[in-house]
Formats: C-alpha cells, structure tokens, sequence
C-alpha cells in the first residue's frame, strides 16, 4: 500500500465545533486530495492540492478548507461542522496528472 | 463536463458466473478511465486504468474492461465470480484542469456474490 495515513480513523463531534482531518503521505506525491463518501453518492471531491500552498475546489467544498504547508501533510478543516458533514472522509495522492490515485483507509466523522 | 454512470446499483451473481459491472462516460477529450474496488471498512483500490494504449484493459483478480468509444462504455468484467469478489466497485474519469487532474467518480455497484 502507498504510504498514506489518515487521522483520527473516527470522531465523533458536535454541531458547530470545528474539526480537522490530517492526511500524511511518504511517497513524496505532488497532488493530494480530500473526498467524501455517502450512499448513493458515490465520492465527491471536496477540495484538491497541486503542491505546496496550491489547492483549489472541488465540487462540495462548502463548509471545508484545506491547508497545504508540506508536501507530506495536507489537512481538511470543517470550521463549523453541521450534521450533512457526517460521512467518510478519504484522502488520496497521485505523483502526476491522468495518474491513478492511492487512498487512505479513511476517517469516519459522525456529527450530532 | 466528464462524468460517469454507473448503470445498476447492486449486482448480484452465482459463485463462478459471469460478472459484468456497466460503465458509461461522458467526456469531450479522449478520457482516462478507471475501476477501483472497495471492501468493507477500507479505501478504494485500483483494479485497471485505460489510458489510450490498448482498448482491453487486463487488471488485476482476473478482471478486465473494453474501452468501445462508439458506445462510451468502459464495463467491467470478469469470467468466473469469487465470493472474495463480493465488493463495491466504481468507475472513475480523469477530468483535465489547469491545476493538474483530478478523477470524478460514479455511484458504485455493490456486487454480491451467492453460493
């Protein structure tokens, strides 16, 4: 498996809190993505980067903003999480355009 | 715009039947297609990509895929199903920005398979 790791793997939070996902690769990959997963939705793409400080969005990116300071590390934050923000939150890489993407096994976020 | 559809939602098949996961795209540039599987509580997993060369794509577990641009299809298949196959498998198109790419994916078909 490509060496990436998603924290926490699950939280719980409350309505209104702010919340941050990490994602952190090893392979030294250019692109780095956030995507959500919800039944019937197949993944939907939230926020995208190109390299360092460079990102840009995705198509469901209201309610979200990323940060990208390292190569290795690219964090999703939700600063005011609602209850449609409930989901699984995949990251994954790739080292070129047109390339395919290696996931993270994930975080499965529960807001109440 | 690309996008993908993924015909059927749920697929059920028999222990060593034929398996045949349906893909349409839509895209105004020769696309670069996708199929990736996700078992349960895991990330998705790349089975095959199509990337121009050859029209039969071979991935891995036995699955293959035909790129038929008269049809915009790109169905997945397989001659024999596992029970270790019993998934969910979604189709994915390249979308080219300026920025780079990034891949759009289809809804899923979450196959079974019965002994």
């Amino acid at each position: 498996d490509a060496g990436i790791t998603q924290s926490p793997r699950h939280k719980v939070t409350e309505t209104g809190t702010p919340v941050t996902l990490r994602c952190h690769q090893t392979e030294n990959h250019r692109y780095m993505y956030w995507y959500r997963q919800d039944p019937g939705h197949g993944l939907r793409l939230i926020h995208y980067s190109y390299g360092v400080k460079d990102t840009d969005k995705g198509e469901v990116s209201d309610g979200y903003s990323v940060s990208r300071s390292k190569t290795e590390d690219f964090l999703l934050t939700l600063e005011s999480a609602t209850s449609s923000q409930t989901s699984v939150y995949f990251c994954a890489i790739s080292d070129r355009a047109n390339s395919p993407l290696h996931f993270g096994n994930g975080t499965r976020l529960t807001v109440t | 715009a690309q996008s993908v559809t993924q015909l059927g939602s749920h697929v059920s098949v028999s222990e060593g039947a034929l398996v045949l996961l349906r893909c349409n795209y839509s895209s105004s540039v020769p696309p670069y297609l996708f199929w990736y599987v996700q078992y349960p509580n895991q990330g998705l997993q790349l089975l095959l990509k199509y990337t121009s060369a050859a029209t039969l794509v071979k991935g891995i577990n036995d699955f293959e895929a035909e790129f038929k641009k008269s049809e915009t299809s790109f169905h997945l298949t397989k001659p024999s199903a596992h029970m270790s196959d019993a998934a969910e498998y979604f189709c994915a198109v390249s979308v080219w920005e300026t920025s780079g790419s990034r891949l759009t994916f289809g809804e899923g078909t979450q196959l079974t398979v019965n002994p």
